[in-house]
């Protein structure tokens, strides 16, 4: 089974530039989470799509981050303009249904580097 | 809100070593719990889990017990190897709510 896909593993940009990243979940997975997990600190919860409706994003900054998934399949995180806070890892995940106790499979993560 | 508190790391065992690393947790009812783990250079993926008190959830030789009464699900495994350092998250989600997690504890197993 192949897992969740992300690109890219890394990207370095100068503040107030524009970045995207893109993630295909595993087929059939119905939610797909989006999370910045900044140095030292957990994993925080981004936005969540439920197909192609979003579920949760009161956590986004919108007045810079959008998030889209077209066709309730891969999906693209988007920051414009970037800040130094926003460096962080972006790990995009999925499950199969988006209840509580189900298991969330996680991509590798794009590593983001602010300057 | 849920929250979810664990040791600050880095913990340094010696191979075969017993491992504890402390979970605590503040939700109302009964959340789910999760212990997940970072491999360097990979994704999270999911260790064990309990969805409800008493419960053990295990896997890999890892135990974590859902306890209620101290609001805690510690993780502990008796001999630890080389290729278990890694960093280890602690986590609870209840219902449809997003899944909470805590900051992370880095583990380094040396031979």
């Amino acid at each position: 089974e192949a897992g969740v896909a992300q690109s890219p593993r890394y990207k370095i940009i100068e503040k107030r530039q524009s970045v995207a990243f893109w993630c295909n979940p595993i087929s059939g997975h119905a939610t797909l989470y989006w999370y910045q997990q900044i140095l030292g600190q957990g994993p925080k919860l981004l936005i969540q799509f439920q197909n192609n409706g979003v579920v949760d994003d009161s956590q986004l900054p919108k007045d810079r981050f959008s998030a889209e998934r077209l066709k309730g399949v891969d999906s693209t995180l988007k920051i414009q303009p970037a800040k130094l806070e926003d460096s962080a890892v972006y790990l995009c995940a999925s499950s199969s249904e988006g209840l509580g106790n189900e298991k969330l499979f996680f991509g590798s993560g794009t590593q983001l580097s602010v300057l | 809100g849920n929250s979810v508190t664990q040791m600050e790391g880095p913990v340094t065992l010696s191979e075969e070593a017993f491992l504890t690393i402390n979970c605590t947790y503040t939700a109302t009812g009964y959340p789910s719990l999760f212990w997940y783990v970072q491999y360097p250079g990979e994704g999270l993926q999911l260790l064990l889990k309990a969805t409800k008190a008493d419960d053990k959830g295990s896997n890999k030789g890892f135990e974590a017990t859902y306890r209620k009464e101290t609001t805690s699900f510690h993780l502990e495994k008796g001999s630890v190897q080389v290729s278990d350092s890694a960093v280890y998250f602690c986590a609870l989600t209840k219902g449809y709510q997003k899944v909470t997690f805590g900051t992370g504890t880095k583990l380094q197993v040396i031979p």
